[in-house]
């Protein structure tokens, strides 16, 4: 099955600064890749996606990339702010029959006031 | 209201009792997962049902059975868990599963098994 790396596990910058969570795959025929945040005690929540027929995708501060070639994908966040402090999972799906999402180990991002 | 509705958001049970976790959707998918998250490891992929019918069970032992009456509700019947079986359960509903979509997740049901 499919394997999904993330790093860091750990994020703290400081606000106004940018983040980058970057997740690799293993599983060459995945094409959907989504990403979640979780505020604590709540649950993920969609934030983007990304399909694999296209290299970059951008939505306000938040942009994702994926390169293909090298199975990687990254979450890009600008301007960050305190309320950009959460959990954040990427996953990676191929729809083979079945829409199974593999997810991340999750980065908790601290964004410092 | 987030459309995904799971009880209880809480649930404490010894190893010898059987209990049952409920989620039910009103956002009309045809779609519905049971995912475990425990502290530091990926989402885990539990069971997932399609129209009522389960299309992957991912190895999960059989002191967890789930059951799908219809398209809008999902159960997980526990029994004689293990105390590494505390965790936060997360139900989700998807459209469907005609292509990768994403998933609508419910607040969950943290258990502890002692």
């Amino acid at each position: 099955g499919e394997n999904v790396e993330q790093h860091p596990s750990t994020l703290s910058v400081q606000e106004g600064d940018s983040a980058v969570i970057k997740c690799t795959y293993s599983d060459s025929a995945s094409n959907y890749f989504p990403w979640y945040k979780q505020e604590l005690g709540k649950r993920p929540q969609l934030i983007i996606d990304i399909r694999s027929n296209v290299g970059e995708k951008k939505d306000q501060r938040i942009a994702v990339t994926l390169n293909k070639t090298a199975k990687h994908f990254s979450l890009h966040i600008t301007e960050t702010q305190p309320e950009d402090s959460a959990v954040y999972f990427c996953a990676a799906s191929n729809w083979a029959g079945a829409n199974n999402l593999f997810f991340g180990t999750g980065t908790r991002l601290t964004v410092i006031p | 209201e987030t459309g995904v509705t799971q009880t209880p958001r809480h649930l404490v049970m010894g190893m010898t009792n059987k209990k049952s976790l409920k989620c039910e959707q009103h956002l009309g998918h045809n779609a519905m997962y049971w995912y475990k998250q425990s502290a530091k490891k990926p989402l885990e992929l539990m069971f997932v049902y399609n129209f009522k019918e389960q299309t992957e069970n991912n190895s999960v032992p059989s002191r967890f059975s789930p059951e799908c009456p219809n398209s809008s509700h999902l159960f997980l019947h526990l029994h004689t868990l293990q105390p590494e079986d505390s965790a936060l359960y997360l139900c989700a509903s998807a459209p469907g599963v005609s292509m990768s979509s994403p998933l609508h997740f419910g607040n969950g049901t943290r258990l502890t098994v002692t």
